[in-house]
């Protein structure tokens, strides 16, 4: 169980478009989602925190306006990177936390790797 | 302040030798988890272990083991008998606080040589 999926694996795409990053909770519930940027060799990075039906929480110095979250569904968090540049080639992967019990497990999606040319 | 430190950027072993990666974490919270992933060319985080911070029990999965010191900030993570499938960047993490949120180190690339 607990399987979070995203969607594209994989996508290249020209410098000023908006790409759209979909993160699921297959077979739970998931009230907050989080999701994290990982450049090349580096750690990764908490970008905002998702919960469902309200505003995403960003962390200092991401974006809000270039990086847009919509939680509009307890499975589902989108992550749109508005006007990409060569700068936002990351890997962002999102995680969804499962309610309930002593701790609140996070788990994690595959991972989008988005290049921007 | 919470932070995690992996002090190990790289480690290259020959198969069958026996690793240790280092976290050392800092944290003001008496309630927090430690955690390992592992995270492959593929790049999915794969968990290994979560331990809270009441728990100080050392363990032992297979090949795998950790050790516990809250005496010094530790959560250690040793392989034995390392093989080339072990070859990945291994994460420590903090989780704490209401929201559980999780504070990475900045991974161990470990590479293991046939």
């Amino acid at each position: 169980g607990a399987v979070v999926s995203q969607h594209p694996s994989r996508v290249i795409c020209k410098s000023g478009t908006s790409v759209k990053i979909e993160c699921r909770s297959l077979d739970f519930q998931a009230t907050t989602m989080f999701w994290y940027r990982q450049f090349p060799k580096q750690s990764l990075m908490l970008m905002a925190t998702s919960n469902e039906g309200s505003k995403a929480t960003y962390e200092q110095g991401v974006e809000k306006d270039k990086f847009l979250i919509n939680h509009a569904s307890l499975t589902l968090s989108t992550l749109t990177v508005t006007s990409a540049h060569p700068e936002d080639s990351s890997f962002y992967i999102c995680s969804a936390r499962a309610p309930g019990g002593s701790y609140n497990e996070q788990f994690f999606g595959p991972g989008t790797r988005l290049t921007v040319l | 302040a919470q932070k995690v430190t992996q002090a190990q950027t790289e480690i290259s072993v020959v198969e069958k030798e026996d690793v240790t990666l280092d976290c050392v974490y800092e944290t003001r919270d008496t309630t927090y988890y430690l955690f390992w992933y592992k995270q492959p060319p593929s790049g999915e985080l794969v968990f290994l272990i979560r331990r809270n911070s009441f728990d100080e029990q050392n363990e032992i999965s297979g090949r795998y083991s950790w050790n516990f010191q809250k005496s010094t900030s530790s959560f250690n993570f040793t392989i034995t008998a390392s093989q080339v499938v072990d070859s990945a960047v291994y994460f420590c993490a903090l989780g704490q606080g209401a929201g559980n949120m999780l504070t990475f180190g900045g991974g161990t690339r470990l590479m293991v040589k046939p």
